[in-house]
């Protein structure tokens, strides 16, 4: 199992609420990843980030912000949830070599109603 | 264009079937290729990795293959269990690139019994 941590699991929401999900990882990686995948669909890249303070936007366009102020921790943050928000958010981490295996967490399942 | 598809998009077999999966890519400059298993509603764990020099890399039932030159790999389960039942998504690495991570659309495997 990979130590890599996202919470909640599950989360049905209203539209207009503000919500963060959290993302954790213990290996000290410095890459993190925030993947949305809707069911049955590929994963699309929404951020990403190198290291503590550094963020970038991926080539999927997302309303969703994300912050890096510890190596460990990358929450990604919606400020005003939508229906069309509604998705499964996988979270992931590696070293920061090419070659290197992302490890995943186990997602946070997203119902904005 | 850094593309990578994967056929079929679904498959199911009889317990103690064997199948195999393909993946075609045209990412450049090649860095290795993962195949990950994705079970319903979790995140997707790494099953082997695939790098340039590398044709077949077993592990326990799963095996890869890779075809550097036609830019293919497949992947051969063996005896297939019900335990299989999940998507298995095709990774490709590129050595350069602030993204360098690109994903197949996966294929949904259902082992009946």
């Amino acid at each position: 199992e990979a130590d890599i941590y996202q919470t909640p699991r599950y989360l049905v929401i209203g539209t207009g609420k503000k919500i963060t999900l959290e993302c954790s990882q213990t290996m000290g990686h410095d890459k993190m990843y925030w993947y949305q995948q809707d069911p049955g669909m590929e994963l699309h890249l929404i951020h990403y980030s190198y290291g503590v303070n550094s963020t970038e936007k991926g080539d999927l366009s997302s309303e969703s912000t994300v912050s890096r102020i510890r190596t460990e921790h990358f929450p990604l943050t919606l400020e005003s949830a939508r229906p069309s928000h509604t998705s499964q958010y996988l979270c992931a981490s590696s070293e920061m070599e090419v070659s290197t295996e992302a490890f995943f967490g186990q997602g946070t399942r997203l119902t904005v109603v | 264009k850094n593309q990578v598809e994967q056929s079929p998009q679904s498959l199911i077999i009889l317990e103690g079937k064997n199948c195999t999966l393909q993946c075609n890519y045209t990412v450049s400059p090649f860095s290795n290729l993962r195949w990950y298993k994705q079970d319903t509603g979790r995140g997707p764990v790494s099953l082997t990795i695939m790098t340039f020099s590398e044709n077949t890399k077993s592990n326990g039932r799963y095996t890869a293959t890779l075809d550097a030159d036609t830019k293919q790999s497949s992947l051969h389960i063996t005896a297939s269990q019900l335990s299989d039942s999940a998507s298995y998504i095709c990774v490709v690495s590129a050595k350069t690139g602030a993204n360098n991570l690109f994903f197949g659309t996966g294929t949904r495997l259902t082992v009946i019994p």
